[in-house]
């Protein structure tokens, strides 16, 4: 089946720097990637939609400069958190939607990153 | 607005009974319907999905749900739980691609925790 590789799955860094996190699909072409952010015990908030080779769109209230979102292939995407701060701490999910299943919506989820930034 | 509802925030059953998550939505048009699980640390897993046709789905692990169009609900169920079953459990929907404005984005419930007794 489907699978998204998610990396790294956890990562500390220091209060101030940036920190990338990258997934990738392995055996199927997302032309649109979704990137999720989830609070311990809560629901998933939808951050962002990238589509390859174009702009990112945000959720409203997400800062674009400071969650930078990049998906220059269709089998790649990528979320750098930049100038990361303690409140950036969480569960950061990938998710890839399957072009030739799209008509069968298939959703493959990355395992996702546990961020921590002390 | 479109909108997905776990009214319980855990359900609690013993090994061997039955068991049901409780799903409702609010979207306009017929909406696709999707069930996920997740265990801690991981990201999403795909149980089931109702996109047409039959109103009781199938799914992975022996779960299944029915779609109910006339009460808007979604509710997963399996027959015998697990001690294994025990996760956090996501509803989700996706509204029908109308023109160029569906991004395919995913609206999610607020989760509810299924804790599996011995």
């Amino acid at each position: 089946g489907a699978v998204v590789s998610q990396h790294p799955s956890r990562v500390i860094c220091k209060s101030g720097t940036s920190v990338k996190i990258e997934c990738r699909s392995l055996d199927f072409q997302a032309t649109t990637m979704f990137w999720y952010r989830q609070f311990p015990k809560q629901s998933l908030m939808l951050m962002a939609t990238s589509n390859e080779g174009s702009k990112a769109t945000y959720e409203q209230g997400v800062e674009k400069d400071k969650f930078l979102i990049n998906h220059a292939s269709l089998t790649l995407s990528t979320l750098t958190v930049t100038s990361a701060h303690p409140e950036d701490s969480s569960f950061y999910i990938c998710s890839g939607l399957q072009v030739a299943l799209d008509t069968n919506y298939g959703y493959t989820f990355g395992s996702g990153t546990r961020l921590t930034v002390v | 607005a479109q909108s997905v509802a776990q009214p319980e925030d855990q359900v609690n059953v013993a090994e061997g009974n039955p068991l049901t998550v409780k799903c409702t939505y609010s979207v306009s048009g017929n909406p696709y319907l999707f069930w996920y699980v997740q265990y801690p640390n991981r990201g999403l897993q795909f149980l089931l999905k109702y996109i047409t046709g039959d109103n009781l789905v199938k799914g992975s692990y022996g779960f299944e749900a029915e779609f109910n169009k006339s009460q808007t609900s979604f509710h997963l169920k399996k027959p015998s739980a697990l001690v294994s079953d025990s996760a956090l459990y996501f509803c989700a929907v996706r509204e029908r691609a109308h023109g160029s404005s569906n991004t395919g984005k995913l609206i999610f419930g607020q989760g509810t925790t299924l804790q599996v007794k011995p």
